[in-house]
């Protein structure tokens, strides 16, 4: 069970707005430090999808932005498309056994 | 342009030693972190461990702590993850990622590798 917590899954018609949160605690995003969220389709690695909260790096669509608040994340996905069928997963750190990374467990957006 | 590529695909048996690689290009080798991760079949990623080639500092999960062991060697822009000891659910990809910046704490991962499929069967 991942220390941070994502919906299973979501999903959406074209065209529509879909949000997944990332729920932390007070020694990971509580305690300041930054959620980072990759999209990861499938049989491909991993991309960095927004870096920093609410940072896009080029060339990822303005559809996708980021929020954090208290101990928790979310991303938002407006204007959905087919292709943005994909796993998200949020990613941050925690300070309760010496500063290590930590994935969300995932959450499958499925476009119907 | 920075990249990392692995190494390919592996088949081993339960028991048998593995170490896979992940060479890094387009930028200063010594000078990121670089971590790795684990996904198994149908799961969702787990940070593993991370290393700075610079100085070999390794930092690992408390999950995976014992289990794998991460180095580098900086002469050839190469991490590796290995094991002594393969079990059936060793079976995963594992991805190589660098950290954005130079910085550990709060850090991004920014490329990725291609991902490693290793197959743990007898």
């Amino acid at each position: 069970q991942s220390v941070l917590t994502q919906p299973p899954s979501v999903s959406g018609a074209p065209g529509q707005r879909v949000t997944i949160s990332c729920t932390g605690s007070s020694s990971n995003i509580g305690a300041g430090y930054d959620v980072h969220w990759y999209q990861r389709l499938p049989g491909t690695a991993p991309k960095l999808l927004i870096f920093a909260n609410n940072n896009r790096p080029s060339g990822v669509p303005d559809r996708f932005s980021g929020s954090k608040s208290g101990t928790s994340a979310s991303l938002a996905i407006t204007g959905l498309q087919a292709e943005d069928e994909a796993d998200y997963y949020c990613q941050s750190y925690d300070s309760s056994l010496g500063a290590h990374v930590l994935f969300g467990g995932g959450t499958k957006l499925t476009v119907l | 342009e920075v990249q990392l590529v692995q190494s390919g695909a592996e088949v081993k048996k339960p028991g048998e030693s593995l170490k896979i690689s992940c060479k890094g290009s387009g930028y200063s080798f010594i000078s990121y972190w670089i971590g790795w991760v684990r996904q198994m079949p149908g799961k969702g990623l787990e940070w593993m461990g991370i290393i700075y080639p610079g100085d070999s500092d390794t930092k690992y999960s408390p999950s995976f702590q014992g289990q794998v062991t991460i180095s580098a060697d900086k002469s050839i822009n190469t991490a590796y993850l290995q094991w002594s000891s393969l079990r059936a659910s060793d079976t995963a990809i594992y991805y190589c990622a660098r950290t954005f910046s130079p910085d550990f704490l709060n850090n991004w991962f920014d490329p990725w590798g291609q991902g490693t499929l290793v197959t743990v069967s007898s």
